[in-house]
């Protein structure tokens, strides 16, 4: 059972170019969300999806799109890398969206670093 | 925007000590999770505690609620080395206590000396 998959692990990108980051999740988990990392910020929710072709915004948006095909796969996409994107991010699923029975399980995290 | 603040920021305490770390948060709350994070991997969850409750327990870790302050605190007794991590508390202001927008703290990192 892999859980929560990330690829890739590290990537740097120029200003301008742009990537898509994969998370996968084998657990036929409901919900997805994506969150980045920063020293000093605490982790901040960018967008969440409630179930195949569902999604939603978090707190920091601006920069990212996402969609949900599959209830398997959420991918986050940067369509113009900028230093300030430069961060860890963690996609994240819960079999629900309640959190009293299904608390949310983390990928290891893609580090990224925007020059 | 951040709704839960953890302290202290950093805590390093011997094997075998108790650590204590705090949580305190602005807005009513249905529930208020614990995460740990180990150096360069993602968050597990550890622990949940709704706001009817004053006190959880599961193994070494102690949780206590306090909604008149809007705080909760950690207890890990006993530390091992093996405990070494940064410890989130989170919490989802919205009511039915859902995931959908749960918001982490800066975490406490918590090094436990050999």
């Amino acid at each position: 059972n892999a859980g929560v998959t990330q690829t890739p692990k590290f990537q740097v990108l120029k200003t301008g170019q742009s990537m898509t980051l994969q998370c996968a999740q084998d657990m036929n988990h409901e919900y997805m969300s994506w969150y980045r990392q920063d020293p000093g910020m605490g982790l901040r929710l960018i967008h969440y999806s409630v179930g195949a072709g569902i999604t939603d915004q978090g707190e920091v948006p601006n920069g990212y799109n996402v969609s949900r095909s599959t209830t398997e796969d959420f991918p986050l996409r940067l369509l113009s890398a900028a230093p300030s994107q430069t961060s860890v991010y963690f996609c994240a699923s819960s079999y629900s969206m309640s959190s009293y029975n299904s608390p949310l399980h983390f990928g290891n995290g893609t580090r990224l670093t925007v020059t | 925007s951040q709704q839960g603040e953890e302290d202290p920021q950093a805590l390093s305490i011997q094997e075998g000590e108790n650590a204590t770390m705090n949580c305190s948060y602005k807005t009513s709350i249905n529930n208020l999770q614990w995460y740990r994070q180990n150096s360069g991997r993602g968050l597990v969850h550890l622990i949940l505690i709704r706001s009817n409750e004053r006190e959880k327990h599961s193994g070494r870790l102690r949780v206590t609620l306090d909604t008149s302050k809007k705080s909760s605190s950690l207890l890990i007794t006993a530390s091992r080395a093996a405990d070494t991590a940064s410890y989130f508390c989170a919490t989802d202001p919205r009511s039915g206590g859902s995931n959908y927008k749960l918001t982490f703290g800066k975490g406490t990192l918590l090094t436990v000396n050999p």
